[in-house]
C-alpha cells in the first residue's frame, strides 16, 4: 500500500511569490491534514479536509489556503510569501479523522523563502 | 485550549533505558499519541493510550495518567537508530485533529 506522497520535496521561492503544494493520501483515506513544522514552533496545524470540505482550521492567516479533490488528493496554497513561511510542510492522512485514528504523514515539502 | 510540555532534548547511552515525559493541560481528550520522527523524515505512529496505565509494544512502552495529566514514553535497550524526535499529541474530542507538543530530541550515543 503506497504511503502519503507529497510533491515537490524541496522548493525555493522569493518573498511575494505564491506556491502550491500537493498531497496524495493513502488509498481509502478521506481525511487530509496539513501542518507547518519549524524548529521553534514544532508541528502547527493548518487545516483539515474531509470529503472536499474544510472541516477544521488552525490559526494561520488567510494567505494559507487549501482544497481537496473528489479523489481525496489535496493541495495547499500560500500567497504573498514571507520569510517566516520557510518551513517543512507536512501532509497527513487518516481514514476519517476520527478519534483514535493515527495520522500517516508524508515526507513533507521543504519550503525556503529567499 | 491545550497546553503540552515536553523536554526539548535528552541524551542517553546505547543499551540503556530512557523515559520521555509529556505533561498536558486540557479540558478533555480521547487519548494520547506518541510519534517518532527521524531527522528529515516523516513522523511515524508509535502508540495510542486511551486508558490509564502502561501499554507495552516491544522495546517501546507508553504510559498515561489522566488524573496527573501526564504521559511518558519508555524506550528500553536503546539503539543508535532510536536517535530521533519524539512527539506526544493529544487526540481531542471536538476536532479530531491531534494537538502536538514541540517534541523531544533524543540523542543516543555509544
Amino acid at each position: 500500500k503506497a504511503g502519503v506522497t507529497q510533491t515537490p520535496r524541496y522548493l525555493i521561492k522569493t518573498r511575494g511569490q505564491q506556491v502550491t503544494l500537493s498531497c496524495s493520501p493513502i488509498s481509502g483515506h478521506r481525511s487530509v491534514s496539513w501542518y507547518q513544522q519549524t524548529p521553534g514552533q514544532g508541528l502547527q496545524f493548518l487545516f483539515e479536509y474531509f470529503s472536499e470540505t474544510q472541516r477544521n482550521k488552525g490559526n494561520f492567516p488567510g494567505r494559507f489556503s487549501g482544497r481537496q479533490f473528489s479523489n481525496s488528493r489535496s493541495e495547499m496554497n500560500v500567497s504573498t510569501l514571507e520569510l517566516g513561511d520557510s518551513a517543512l510542510y507536512l501532509c497527513a492522512s487518516s481514514l476519517e479523522g476520527g478519534a483514535g485514528q493515527p495520522q500517516h504523514f508524508g515526507d513533507g515539502t521543504r519550503l525556503s523563502i529567499l | 485550549g491545550q497546553n503540552i510540555d515536553q523536554p526539548t532534548e535528552m541524551t542517553a547511552t546505547e543499551g540503556a533505558i530512557v523515559q520521555i515525559n509529556c505533561t498536558y493541560q486540557t479540558s478533555g481528550f480521547n487519548g494520547l499519541f506518541w510519534y517518532q520522527q527521524h531527522a528529515g523524515e516523516a513522523p511515524t505512529f508509535l502508540s495510542y493510550n486511551v486508558l490509564d496505565g502502561l501499554e507495552e509494544k516491544g522495546r517501546f512502552s507508553s504510559f498515561l495518567s489522566r488524573s496527573k495529566g501526564y504521559s511518558y514514553l519508555l524506550l528500553k535497550e536503546l539503539q543508535m537508530k532510536d536517535s530521533a524526535s519524539y512527539l506526544c499529541a493529544l487526540d481531542t474530542g471536538g476536532s479530531y485533529i491531534p494537538t502536538f507538543g514541540r517534541g523531544t530530541s533524543l540523542i543516543v550515543h555509544p
